[in-house]
């Protein structure tokens, strides 16, 4: 089982739709929690932490964490086509503190 | 100014050579990383220092060497060039205490052996 799982995808969604975006982790006892995007040929940045369960907005974007379910969602609300890149879900696994744990992405496209 | 630099920003080598990319950080930041970027785009760890010492060291072949001069530096040495190399490396810096874990990354390196 991989420690972070994300749909590859494409999603596409059209412009002014809310995009909703999945993560799923392996270990339960993890505790800090991370969005990032990456466009094509370009660097990570990061949009999102989480450190909690529940929800934390921030502008369009909204993350959230239900450590029971071992699950942490972003969403995009009127989806742009500039929003159209790569989201990573990054997780910090128990008893390793620096060490930024990845999946593998989820392609979003926004279409007009 | 940027914040995370490396160079250089394509390499393209035979197998068997060596080659070194280099990593400078003007953030103030305690901890740098190098990971992995792979042709699925998967993105790993390989090595992480705090202030000039080795605190994450994966299970990275002996051909990959880190070297950290000071806390605004790490660069990283690769002997042996295999094709399995190929990838995009980058660097990344995080504070410590608050914001800790908040990484900012450089552009990259993509790397490609022939």
């Amino acid at each position: 089982q991989k420690e972070v799982e994300q749909n590859s995808g494409p999603l596409s969604v059209p412009e002014g739709a809310i995009a909703s975006l999945n993560c799923t982790y392996s270990d339960r006892g993890s505790q800090s929690f991370f969005w990032y995007r990456q466009y094509s040929g370009k660097s990570p940045e990061l949009i999102m932490s989480i450190y909690s369960n529940g929800d934390k907005e921030d502008g369009r974007f909204t993350a959230q964490l239900n450590k029971a379910s071992q699950y942490v969602s972003l969403l995009i609300r009127d989806s742009q086509p500039s929003d159209s890149a790569t989201y990573l879900c990054a997780v910090i696994p128990t008893g390793t503190a620096s060490k930024l744990t990845f999946g593998t992405g989820t392609r979003l496209q926004v279409t007009l | 100014d940027t914040a995370v630099s490396q160079t250089p920003k394509y390499l393209v080598t035979q197998m068997g050579n060596d080659k070194s990319i280099k990593c400078e950080q003007n953030l103030g930041h305690d901890t740098m990383y190098w990971y992995k970027q792979d042709s699925k785009k998967f993105l790993k760890i390989m090595f992480s220092y705090n202030n000039k010492e080795l605190i994450i060291n994966e299970t990275v072949p002996n051909r990959f060497s880190p070297k950290s001069p000071d806390k605004a530096h790490l660069n990283l040495h690769i002997n042996s060039l295999e094709l399995g190399d190929s990838a995009v490396y980058f660097c990344a810096s995080s504070p410590t205490g608050s914001g800790a874990n908040v990484l900012t990354f450089g552009a990259g390196s993509r790397l490609t052996v022939l």
